[in-house]
């Protein structure tokens, strides 16, 4: 079992809608980074958090430790948010990334 | 202030050939982490540099990689001979001081990647 595990791996939408993408981590990983890729293109740092909520324009990342869970929100998704989405855990020791498996977001217009 | 650049962006090589990648991290960071994207699969840990010193190098798949970062500054990871299943996406990226040593954590911000296919 991975670490860290992402639900769902390929999600399709449509522009406006809500999406929700899930991570699920394991004992160990103190803290959580949500990553960006766009086709071709490199990773984007979009959050990273240990407790709570963070918000940046329309996405929203809540983590709560009890469950060791994470979830990332895009509220009125557009179609440029069409990317992978990646939950990282970060282990105390040396801040390296253990990473999930990814999310393919495409948002249809 | 520019970002984390690597160099090539694509290398396509034949097995048993010697590549090198290169990464210049964000002037300051003294953390430069190697991570690779193989086909399929997630994104793994290769090796963590502080400043010029090997932090952790429990990710390197075997004796056929060998990173370096002389100087502290840019690192270079070369793979020789390349074999197969070397082929995919290595990604580096960088954070700001060792504050990791205390407990804290550092934003990584991560360079472009580097498409390394071996045929």
């Amino acid at each position: 079992k991975n670490e860290v595990e992402q639900s769902p791996q390929n999600l399709t939408a449509q522009e406006g809608e809500f999406i929700t993408i899930n991570c699920s981590y394991s004992v160990g990983i103190s803290a959580l980074h949500w990553l960006q890729q766009h086709p071709g293109g490199g990773i984007v740092s979009l959050f990273m958090l240990s407790s709570g909520k963070k918000k940046h324009g329309r996405l929203i990342a809540t983590i709560n430790i009890q469950e060791k869970h994470s979830s990332l929100h895009i509220t009125a998704s557009h179609p440029r948010d069409s990317a992978v989405y990646i939950c990282a855990g970060i282990k105390a020791a040396g801040n390296k990334l253990t990473f999930g498996g990814g999310t393919r977001v495409l948002v249809k217009p | 202030e520019a970002g984390v650049t690597q160099f090539p962006s694509h290398s396509v090589i034949e097995k048993g050939q010697t590549v090198t990648l290169r990464c210049d991290p964000i002037s300051g960071h003294d953390n430069l982490y190697w991570y690779r994207r193989v086909m399929g699969k997630e994104i793994k840990f290769l090796l963590h540099f502080v400043k010029e010193s090997k932090q952790d190098e429990s990710g390197m798949p075997n004796n056929r990689f060998l990173a370096e970062r002389t100087g502290g500054t840019y690192s270079t990871l070369k793979v020789q001979p390349a074999e197969l299943e070397d082929s995919g996406v290595y990604f580096c990226a960088s954070s700001q001081d060792a504050a990791s040593n205390r407990g804290l954590y550092n934003e990584q911000f991560f360079g472009p990647g580097t498409r390394l296919t071996v045929l």
